[in-house]
């Protein structure tokens, strides 16, 4: 496996299910991210973590719940979601303390559908 | 108002033309990096760009970096199928990585 890896690719959930969706980057990055992508609106980011830990929480409901048990994996759990959260779920990595820091390594993303 | 504006926001190009994406900052720029993204996928990066009146080429695509203006432009010549997609530009905003909204780009044969 090379570069960044989403799983599921498709997830359909039920407003009072949880599931999460997994992360795994074999680049040996030192920073990862969660992005929301919704339908016409820009690239959101939610969540970063430096080195295992977070250091960005861009006002993310409480029902989207991050975990990076280390620097290669990034996990987002998701509880009681609402329709309105269904949009493209991006991660990213990146080598942060280097002149490309913001050069981010992105996932194919996990599409979610809530019912 | 968001940040980061591209124009336009959609175009359709027949094959063979060259075409030219902007993107607008409201703020200084201190580092503006152009995205490509396939519909439903994750974002490929293209380039970036750091210095004012920087130029960086990638095949036949180039991206220029204007700072006074606050705005870069992307520019695509003898545009064929293969460039279809999404464009994204994203600032450096402190230590955030800010994207615009994206100029979706058809290239008809």
């Amino acid at each position: 496996e090379t570069g960044v890896t989403q799983t599921p690719r498709h997830l359909v959930m039920g407003m009072t299910n949880k599931k999460s969706l997994k992360c795994e980057q074999h680049l040996g990055h030192n920073a990862m991210y969660w992005y929301k992508q919704s339908a016409k609106k820009p690239l959101e980011l939610m969540f970063v973590y430096n080195f295992k830990e977070q250091t960005e929480n861009n006002s993310v409901p409480s029902r989207f719940s991050p975990e990076c048990p280390n620097s290669s994996h990034l996990f987002l759990h998701l509880h009681t979601l609402q329709p309105e959260d269904s949009a493209l779920y991006l991660c990213a990595s990146s080598q942060v303390g280097t002149a490309g820091a913001n050069v981010l390594t992105f996932g194919a993303g996990s599409r979610l559908t809530v019912l | 108002s968001q940040e980061l504006e591209q124009s336009p926001q959609s175009l359709i190009v027949q094959e063979g033309k060259n075409l030219t994406i902007n993107c607008t900052s409201s703020k200084t720029l201190y580092g503006l990096y152009w995205y490509k993204q396939k519909y439903g996928e994750g974002l490929i990066f293209l380039m970036m760009l750091q210095k004012g009146g920087e130029e960086k080429s990638h095949e036949k695509i180039t991206a220029k970096l204007d700072e006074k203006k606050q705005q870069s432009s992307l520019h695509i010549t003898a545009s064929q199928p293969s460039h279809a997609g999404i464009y994204l530009c994203g600032a450096e905003y402190g230590n955030k990585l800010v994207f615009g909204a994206g100029t979706i780009l058809r290239v008809k044969s």
